[in-house]
C-alpha cells in the first residue's frame, strides 16, 4: 500500500530470539498503530503512539515494545519471542480515520 | 476482546449477485468503517459512516447503520470476481480512552465465483 512500508516482509525466529519489526510512512499522519492478525480473530491492537513521542498501549501489549522513532518511523520490538507471537503484523497510520496500512510481516516462532 | 462480530463469516455467490454482510457492535461509536482486505495483503479503507448518518453510499458501496441495534451492513451490488476477499468492519468508540482506537471485528471471506 502506497505510503507505509514495513519490513521485513518474513521472519522465522527460534524462540527467546529478539527482532525489531519496521514501519515507516510518508503521509505526514500523526498517530501510527501497530496490529497482529491471528486467524478466525481479526485485528487486535498492541501499540499505537497518538502524535510523535507518546505511546499508549492497546489490547494485547504484553511481550511487545515499541518506539515512535520520529513522526515517520514506528517499531515494535519482541524481546524474546514465543511460539504465541506467531502472527501477521500490521502497521497502520492515519489522521484520526481512516487508517492506511502496510502489506505486514508475516512472522514466525519455532 | 473484539468489538465487532461479522456475519456471515464467509460468503460464497455467483458473479452478478449482491452481497451482504452484517457487523454487530457492542459500544457506543464515534463511527464505523469498512475495509477489505486481499489474501496476503494489507487492509484497504473502503467507506466510514459517522454514528449520526444511518447510510451511505460509495460506487457499489452501500452502507447502513442502526445505532440503536449497534449494526451495521455493507451491501456489495453487481458483485465481481475480483471482489473476492476479506471484509472488515471496525469500530472508533466514542471518547475517552478510546482515542484513535479502531477495533476490528472477525471478518467476512467473500468469495465471487466467475
Amino acid at each position: 500500500n502506497a505510503g507505509v512500508t514495513q519490513t521485513p516482509k518474513f521472519q522465522v525466529l527460534k524462540t527467546g530470539q529478539s527482532m525489531t519489526l519496521q514501519c515507516a510512512q510518508d503521509m505526514n499522519h500523526n498517530s501510527m498503530y501497530w496490529y497482529r492478525q491471528d486467524p478466525g480473530m481479526g485485528l487486535r491492537l498492541i501499540y499505537y503512539s497518538a502524535s510523535e513521542g507518546t505511546t499508549d498501549k492497546g489490547e494485547v501489549p504484553n511481550g511487545y515494545n515499541v518506539s515512535r522513532l520520529n513522526k515517520r518511523e514506528f517499531s515494535l520490538r519482541l524481546e524474546s519471542a514465543a511460539p504465541s507471537q506467531t502472527s501477521v503484523y500490521f502497521c497502520g497510520t492515519g489522521l484520526y480515520s481512516p487508517l492506511h496500512f502496510g502489506n505486514g510481516t508475516r512472522l514466525t516462532v519455532t | 476482546s473484539q468489538q465487532g462480530e461479522e456475519d456471515p463469516q464467509a460468503l460464497s455467490i455467483q458473479e452478478g449477485e449482491n452481497a451482504t454482510m452484517n457487523c454487530s457492535y457492542k459500544t457506543s461509536i464515534n463511527n464505523l468503517q469498512w475495509y477489505r482486505q486481499n489474501s496476503g495483503r494489507g487492509l484497504v479503507h473502503l467507506i466510514l459512516i459517522r454514528s449520526n448518518e444511518r447510510e451511505k453510499h460509495s460506487g457499489r458501496l452501500r452502507v447502513t447503520l442502526d445505532t440503536s441495534k449497534k449494526s451495521s451492513s455493507l451491501l456489495i451490488t453487481a458483485s465481481r470476481a475480483a471482489d473476492t476477499a476479506s471484509y472488515f468492519c471496525a469500530t472508533l468508540n466514542a471518547g475517552g480512552t478510546s482515542y484513535g482506537k479502531l477495533t476490528f471485528g472477525q471478518g467476512t471471506i467473500l468469495t465471487v465465483h466467475p
